[in-house]
């Protein structure tokens, strides 16, 4: 079957950095979708990876390994609005999203 | 304004009854798509569009009917709700198959 596994919970500090893991089974793979969801709002989309490697947006960062069916998202320099969930979603052969549970995260001063 | 809009963004209804809820995108994009978030799940999408007058079925269809005459709506409805579809439902959209999705802010739907 098609599954993702992300920690449900992880909690940081201000300014510091933190790395989300994902790990995914899919029918198929056409890349890799990290979204932001602050709670009560809607996903907002972050990063793509479809190609192995680390890809670098300002604060954030995305790596994928197809080999290993592993991502993470690296968050650096952590700020309080930064709290939300982290969404990780893996499209199969058919062009469907398979999204894990999401990771909240948590800043502490 | 240009974007996605859902409507109603809250909703209570009791079970059997019919309910529809709203999407409505600016961009003309090709795809839309039609989820539910419930606590403890990802994203489960229900049906998909790629075009007007083009739909299928997701992951969980059961018990949802959509259309999409044009572009622009992607109208989702409960024929009979049922007290297991209280969630909150998002409507989303995206360009080609591979883009980015962007998403509605989401309607919050409680069956009594």
């Amino acid at each position: 079957g098609q599954n993702i596994d992300q920690p449900t919970e992880m909690t940081a500090t201000e300014g510091a950095i933190v790395q989300i893991n994902c790990t995914y089974q899919t029918s198929g793979f056409n890349g890799l979708f990290w979204y932001q969801q602050h709670a009560g709002e809607a996903p907002t989309f972050l990063s793509y990876n479809v190609l192995d490697g680390l890809e670098e947006k300002g604060r954030f960062s995305s790596f994928l390994s197809r080999s290993k069916g592993y991502s993470y998202l690296l968050l650096k320099e952590l700020q309080m609005k930064d709290s939300a969930s982290y969404l990780c979603a893996a499209m199969d052969s058919n062009y469907q999203l398979i999204w894990g549970a999401g990771t909240k995260l948590i800043i502490k001063p | 304004d240009a974007g996605i809009t859902q409507s109603p963004r809250y909703k209570i209804t009791e079970t059997g009854r019919q309910v529809t809820l709203m999407c409505h995108q600016t961009w003309s994009h090709s795809y839309m798509f039609w989820y539910r978030q419930d606590l403890g799940h990802g994203l489960r999408l229900i049906y998909y569009s790629a075009a007007a007058d083009i739909t299928d079925k997701g992951e969980v269809p059961d018990g949802y009917v959509v259309s999409r005459s044009k572009t622009e709506n992607f109208p989702l409805t409960l024929e009979s709700a049922t007290r297991s579809q209280t969630s909150v439902y998002f409507c989303a959209s995206s360009e080609r198959e591979i883009n980015e999705q962007f998403f509605g802010p989401g309607t919050r739907l409680t069956v009594l």
